[in-house]
């Protein structure tokens, strides 16, 4: 059973372009989690998706960042016009299920470099 | 409002010592408390939970952690450390009312000299 896929691994963008981020869930999961992770910090939590909704974006700056987990294929984390400081490694989780008591399972991560 | 505190940036041991990476939490009802592992430009490892009952938690690789309510702490533990446990350790909290987002410690990383 393959593990939580994201790719790119490694994005470099210079200021102004987007960037698209993609998270393929592992096999009988349909909730999706996004966090991202600032050099020298912990885990900020900013969106939760289910398919075709937006559950939770509590967590997703107010301008530029934009999440989907569609019907068919992977969730997406679109980030637009990007700036130095969206420098970061985002990380998607997945998990079957949604009680609070699930496990979430994390993928290896896209570092987003911003020239 | 949830919180989690990992108060040591980073812990050193000698390996085949025992080792232990602490947490306290803050939460306002029953707190459901996660332990994760991260190994260099890698995503993060499940490594244990609690959820309800026994206070001493089994997990993976050998590590357990144990719940004290009375010092809303849940740290992690392992008899004796081996230089591959050399890592960043997150502790996490699973947040409030109907989301089920986790809220992540700052980490600790733990440095096992052979």
């Amino acid at each position: 059973n393959a593990g939580v896929m994201q790719n790119p691994r490694h994005l470099v963008r210079r200021r102004g372009q987007e960037a698209r981020l993609r998270c393929s869930p592992m096999k009988g999961h349909s909730h999706v989690y996004w966090y991202r992770q600032l050099p020298e910090e912990g885990l900020k939590f900013m969106v939760y998706l289910q398919k075709e909704n937006i559950i939770d974006e509590s967590g997703m700056p107010k301008e530029r960042f934009s999440a989907e987990f569609p019907k068919e294929g992977p969730s997406i984390l679109r980030i637009q016009q990007v700036v130095r400081g969206d420098s970061a490694a985002y990380f998607c989780a997945s998990s079957p299920v949604s009680n609070g008591q699930e496990t979430q399972y994390f993928g290896p991560g896209t570092r987003l470099l911003v020239l | 409002a949830q919180s989690v505190a990992q108060p040591e940036d980073q812990v050193n041991v000698a390996e085949g010592n025992p080792l232990t990476v602490k947490c306290t939490y803050s939460v306002s009802g029953n707190p459901y408390l996660f332990w994760y592992v991260q190994y260099p430009n890698r995503g993060l490892q499940f490594l244990l939970k609690y959820i309800t009952g026994d206070n001493l938690v089994k997990g993976s690789y050998g590590f357990e952690a144990e719940f004290n309510k009375s010092q809303t702490s849940f740290h992690l533990k392992k008899p004796s450390a081996l230089v591959s446990d050399s890592a960043l350790y997150f502790c996490a909290v699973r947040g409030e009312g109907a989301t089920n987002k986790l809220i992540f410690g700052t980490g600790t990383l733990l440095a096992v000299q052979p």
